[in-house]
């Protein structure tokens, strides 16, 4: 079965650095993966989306890479601050319907 | 744009009674409409697809008679939890699609049902 993997444990950084976030799946090929955010008691929020033939994306602070080969994706936040701090899911497309898989998320905390 | 409203925001009910929370996309049509449902500290779990007028698609080991999904129009899904039990308490969240990107969702704020 379709399993996606995220870092459980909370990346803690400081100010300024750039979090980088990682994404892992196997056993599927999807033709999409998505990153969100999501605060405490919150629907998540989208971020990016980067499809299979897409190698790299980037919104503002934010950049995406997608390697099909090694099936993982890494999420960056460049010059981080506290109000980035919060649970972000990565998320694969699955089959011809537009579901949905989420991985179980990492939380980032970054200090003033 | 692509704001997504769900109603209410928590609900706490006793056990045995049904409990219905609706998803309504705000500014846009919906032709697609994903329920997914998260445990603390847990990942979102996709409940079933809707799209409007017809039926609602379950993922596998989701009872469909208890989680009632209505997608009666563009702008609005329902989904009534029947009967409910302390263990269906969750956080319920809605997203929708529209006809036009349908690869992106916006999700709902959330519904936090607690049954005592």
């Amino acid at each position: 079965s379709q399993k996606i993997e995220q870092n459980s444990e909370a990346l803690n950084i400081q100010e300024g650095k750039t979090a980088t976030l990682t994404c892992n799946y196997t056993n599927y090929s999807p033709a999409y993966l998505q990153w969100y955010r999501q605060d405490p008691g919150r629907g998540p929020v989208f971020l990016l989306l980067i499809r299979e033939n897409e190698k790299e994306k980037r919104k503002e602070r934010l950049k995406v890479t997608f390697d099909t080969t090694l099936k993982q994706s890494l999420f960056h936040i460049t010059a981080s601050q506290p109000a980035d701090s919060a649970t972000y899911l990565c998320a694969l497309e699955f089959g011809s319907s537009y579901k949905l898989i989420f991985g179980s998320g990492t939380r980032l905390l970054v200090r003033p | 744009g692509a704001v997504v409203s769900q109603h209410p925001s928590w609900v706490i009910c006793k056990s045995g009674t049904s409990v219905k929370i609706e998803c309504r996309s705000l500014d846009f049509q919906a032709t697609t409409m994903f329920w997914y449902r998260q445990f603390p500290k847990q990942s979102l779990m996709l409940m079933a697809t809707s799209n409007e007028g017809s039926k609602a698609t379950y993922e596998q080991g989701v009872e469909k008679d208890k989680f009632l999904i209505n997608h009666a129009s563009l702008t609005l899904s329902t989904l009534t939890v029947t009967s409910a039990h302390p263990e269906d308490s969750s956080f319920y969240i809605c997203s929708a699609s529209s006809g036009e990107v349908t690869d992106t969702q916006y999700f709902g704020p959330g519904t936090r049902l607690t049954v005592l």
